[in-house]
């Protein structure tokens, strides 16, 4: 059974600090790897997708890697600002449905 | 730029009651998804949809539940009688996934399910 690990569960930076957000799953058999931002009692905002022969996929201030063998991800976050808090969930696709980690809530102070 | 989009966006319900909740995936999509997040824990696959069947479902997914696309461009989760642990943010999803699975999944704003 699949199962996503996110590490670490909170993490509270200064403005324009760059930061790594940590992503482990243990079958590495999956289809993608998608990165999303929910907001409180707000939904999921897709971020980044990674298929599983990629290495690695950038949009913006954001660049995600995927190392499928070793069953780990990471988001980098370059020059974080106050509107980036939120929490950061990845998740696994097996055939159809995603497996989700339990989240990093990410907080950038002014 | 096309979006799932869920009503109610809050439903509250006495033990008991059924409740539906509607979705309205992206017009040419064709796979579609319903996840549950309880308060404070992670989201979770109910199940998946495709060519008006049930295609995955997960342990959660029992007879209580059930799924419907009763007309082109709904798609409705049932819950017959609503139990307190049903209370959740449940939320609609979809994809083309051309069969390859490597397609993003887009997800509506959810429905928050209060039951007393």
């Amino acid at each position: 059974k699949q199962e996503v690990t996110q590490i670490p569960a909170a993490l509270s930076v200064p403005e324009g600090e760059n930061l790594v957000l940590n992503c482990s799953f243990t079958d590495s058999a999956i289809y993608n790897l998608q990165w999303f931002r929910q907001d409180p009692g707000k939904g999921l905002t897709s971020l980044l997708l990674i298929q599983s022969s990629q290495r690695e996929q950038t949009s913006g201030r954001l660049n995600a890697s995927l190392d499928k063998s070793s069953g780990r991800s990471t988001l980098y976050i370059a020059a974080s600002q106050p509107g980036d808090s939120a929490t950061y969930l990845c998740a696994v696709r097996g055939f159809q449905k995603l497996v989700f980690g339990t989240g990093t809530r990410l907080l950038v102070s002014p | 730029e096309p979006e799932v989009t869920q009503t109610p966006s809050h439903q509250v319900t006495q033990m008991g009651q059924e409740v539906i909740l509607r979705c309205v995936p992206i017009s040419n999509h064709l796979y579609f998804y319903w996840y549950r997040q309880i308060l404070g824990q992670k989201v979770e696959f109910l199940v998946s949809f495709y060519n008006n069947e049930i295609s995955e479902k997960s342990e959660i997914f029992d007879d209580q539940f059930s799924v419907e696309r009763p007309d082109g461009s709904n798609f409705t989760l049932k819950i017959r009688s609503t139990k307190l642990e049903d209370s959740a943010m449940y939320f609609c999803a979809s994809d083309k996934n051309s069969g390859v699975s490597t397609d993003t999944q887009y997800f509506g704003p959810g429905t928050r399910l209060t039951v007393l």
